[in-house]
């Protein structure tokens, strides 16, 4: 089975701070993960994934997240917070050796203070 | 490129009317197609997803059903309305060819039913 948990419902940032949105994961192999975004009554946008190679994965809109497979995280960074940040952000699994879909988290809305 | 397109982006309905939803990729072939459901919170629910034309999976039972009558269109349906039909219905396509399997998700239909 595949599992997703992001730990926090909310996220509050000054803008001009790093920001972080957590997310941990379970798989049975080695991951397929992604970090999408969601603007209020819009689709997700995709903003990064990371399937195998560098840690650290670089994406849209100055976001990166970084992979850890010892405390099985991917976590979601930015290093300067901008208000246009502030969005609903959702992370996502994908076991590859399976034909099971992506699973994804229950969401942090992330809201960057001017 | 690809792109995916759904409408109606807002529709209100009453109880006990039908309904209809469209979604059309373009720019690729045999896409996976899948309808989710976003309710007032953010959880994202799977509803439908189809690999090939004419095939169907329901990961929920309810009121909906799902066809997909060309390629690359993926039609939500309901006979019969309810309260509880009411959300966010996002559309999105993926491809396991050679890649991640990362979603690209349509703009989303807000269903209010009274």
């Amino acid at each position: 089975a595949q599992s997703v948990a992001q730990p926090e419902d909310q996220v509050n940032v000054a803008e001009g701070n790093p920001l972080t949105v957590k997310c941990t994961y379970s798989v049975s192999g080695n991951p397929y993960l992604f970090w999408y975004v969601q603007y209020p009554n819009r689709g997700l946008q995709f903003l990064l994934k990371y399937i195998t190679g560098d840690n650290l994965v670089k994406g849209s809109y100055g976001f990166e997240a970084e992979f850890n497979k010892s405390q099985t995280s991917f976590h979601l960074k930015k290093p300067s917070a901008l208000v246009s940040d502030s969005a609903l952000y959702f992370c996502a699994v994908r076991d590859p050796g399976s034909a099971r879909q992506l699973t994804f988290g229950s969401g942090t809305q992330l809201t960057v203070l001017p | 490129s690809q792109t995916i397109h759904q409408w109606p982006a807002t529709l209100v309905q009453p109880v006990g009317s039908p309904l209809s939803l469209e979604c059309t990729v373009e720019g690729t072939s045999n896409p996976n197609l899948y309808w989710y459901r976003q309710a007032a919170g953010r959880g994202l629910q799977l509803l439908f997803y189809s690999v090939v034309i004419g095939q169907i999976s329901s990961e929920v039972p309810q009121n909906l059903s799902a066809s997909r009558p060309q390629d690359r269109q993926f039609i939500l349906s309901s006979k019969k309305l309810l309260l509880s039909d009411s959300g966010f219905y996002l559309c999105a396509w993926n491809t396991l060819r050679g890649g991640a399997g990362e979603l690209f998700f349509g703009e989303g239909s807000r269903l209010t039913v009274l």
